[in-house]
């Protein structure tokens, strides 16, 4: 148990709708990450967010955004979903604050359907 | 661009055995860590085993242990007395030690633990 909890588990949406995705961190956890993972393919990281601002960006466009909330919980949205944005959506947490040894503690992920 | 490659889709071991899975990177970092993730039916990415580049020594945990070859940029997982829960998608994968929660996956490598 990682303590890092995503909602929902499975999401089925229509090509141009938007669509938001959520992350519960564990208490201290300053530091969430997002990651697609398409089918038969390894993670790819979308951003990261330091206390509540974006530090780091993949190869992602725009219409991916995030927010990190003082709660320790985050959001992914999507905007003009595509087909191709089918994919299971990861989060990862860690405190930055205490250094590198500190681990990564990833969620479930959220399957996320484009019809 | 730091780039990952597991050239190994699939890997079969029998109960009790020893099997090595493989993982070639790329990187002109010279300061970073390498590691080994498990993903089994329940999508939660699980750190099996992690590697700083400037150790020379290989890293173990338990039955896993590494081959770490930094210049050959080379990073095999051997499993040792192989369990049937053992059975799950591997991923190999790099972080700079600049941007620890940004982590670059492989493709994966499928294990099956056979009886």
């Amino acid at each position: 148990e990682t303590g890092v909890t995503q909602s929902p588990t499975h999401l089925i949406k229509t090509r141009g709708q938007q669509v938001t995705l959520r992350c519960s961190s564990q208490s201290g956890h300053n530091t969430v990450s997002w990651y697609q993972q398409a089918l038969g393919q390894g993670p790819q990281f979308i951003f990261q967010y330091y206390r509540e601002e974006e530090n780091g960006r993949g190869n992602f466009p725009p219409r991916f955004s995030g927010l990190q909330f003082p709660n320790y919980s985050s959001e992914l949205n999507v905007n003009a979903l595509e087909l191709d944005d089918s994919a299971l959506y990861l989060c990862a947490s860690r405190d930055r604050d205490r250094g590198f040894n500190e681990k990564l503690f990833f969620g479930s992920g959220t399957q996320l359907s484009v019809l | 661009a730091q780039t990952v490659t597991q050239s190994q889709p699939e890997m079969s071991v029998q109960e009790a055995e020893t099997v090595t899975l493989s993982c070639t990177y790329d990187t002109s970092e010279s300061d970073y860590y390498l590691f080994w993730y498990k993903q089994p039916p329940s999508r939660q990415m699980i750190l099996v085993i992690r590697q700083e580049a400037y150790k020379q020594q290989n890293a173990t945990e338990n039955r896993f242990s590494v081959n770490f070859q930094k210049a050959a940029k080379s990073f095999s997982l051997k499993i040792s007395d192989s369990q049937l829960g053992d059975a799950a998608m591997y991923f190999c994968a790099y972080s700079y030690t600049g941007t620890a929660s940004k982590l670059t996956f492989g493709t994966g490598t499928r294990l099956q633990v056979t009886l």
